[in-house]
């Protein structure tokens, strides 16, 4: 079975810093994917970030960068120059293959985050 | 491009009622996820559809729960008879080949009292 560990229950950082969120997963499975949701206080799911197992680059969406570390089985979601509204509930996710196509993800017990002034 | 969308967005009703949530998926997507959150299990995948039909619903708590996907652009989840421990965020999600993201819709809040 396919596992997804944040460490971090809750992270504070100040405007304008970059920070780490912690992501391990475990699985037996060659073929993965790692996904990085945010919600917000007001509830919504939002997707911010994919990595491919077989992806050799790190994925990159705008301020959200993937470090994905395969050997260690990590992959973590680092936010650059972080905003007040940056402040949410951040999940790491894994596609696990269904069958008849399709994924099920996995997700992590999430980190909150708190940006402050 | 309109997201996924659910209705409503809060449900309050009282035990032993029936509770109907809806979705529609982003046009074109052909596979959709109906998950439930709750703070003590997390999210969980409870059923999907694959161009329409259900594949996998051996995460639907109890006969109590029922989906069913008529087309492609509607989804319900139903639950008869509802019971207090049935509240939670229930999210409708698409996505539109296996590998891609799954899309999330806003959420139904439910509370069973």
């Amino acid at each position: 079975a396919q596992k997804i560990t944040q460490t971090q229950p809750g992270m504070f950082v100040q405007e304008k810093e970059a920070v780490t969120l912690d992501c391990t997963y475990d699985t037996s499975d060659q073929s993965y994917g790692l996904f990085w949701y945010k919600q917000p206080s007001s509830g919504e799911m939002i997707f911010l970030i994919y990595q491919g197992s077989y992806d050799e680059q790190n994925a990159t969406e705008g301020r959200y960068s993937l470090n994905f570390q395969k050997a260690r089985k990590s992959a973590n979601l680092v936010i650059s120059a972080s905003q007040l509204g940056d402040s949410a509930m951040y999940f790491c996710a894994m596609r696990e293959a269904l069958t008849g196509g399709g994924n099920k993800l996995t997700f992590g017990t999430g980190t909150q985050l708190k940006v402050e002034l | 491009d309109a997201g996924v969308i659910q209705s409503p967005r809060h449900e309050v009703t009282e035990m032993g009622q029936e509770v109907t949530l809806r979705c529609k998926p982003i046009s074109g997507h052909d596979y959709l996820f109906w998950y439930r959150q709750t703070m003590m299990r997390g999210l969980e995948l409870l059923i999907y559809f694959n161009n329409n039909v259900p594949i996998d619903d051996s995460g639907m708590p109890e006969d109590r729960f029922s989906a069913k996907m008529p087309n492609a652009s509607f989804s319900t989840l139903k639950i008869q008879p509802s019971e207090p421990r049935d509240s939670a965020v229930y999210f409708c999600a698409s996505s539109p080949e296996r590998n891609q993201p799954q899309h999330f819709g806003d959420g139904t809040r439910l509370s069973i009292l």
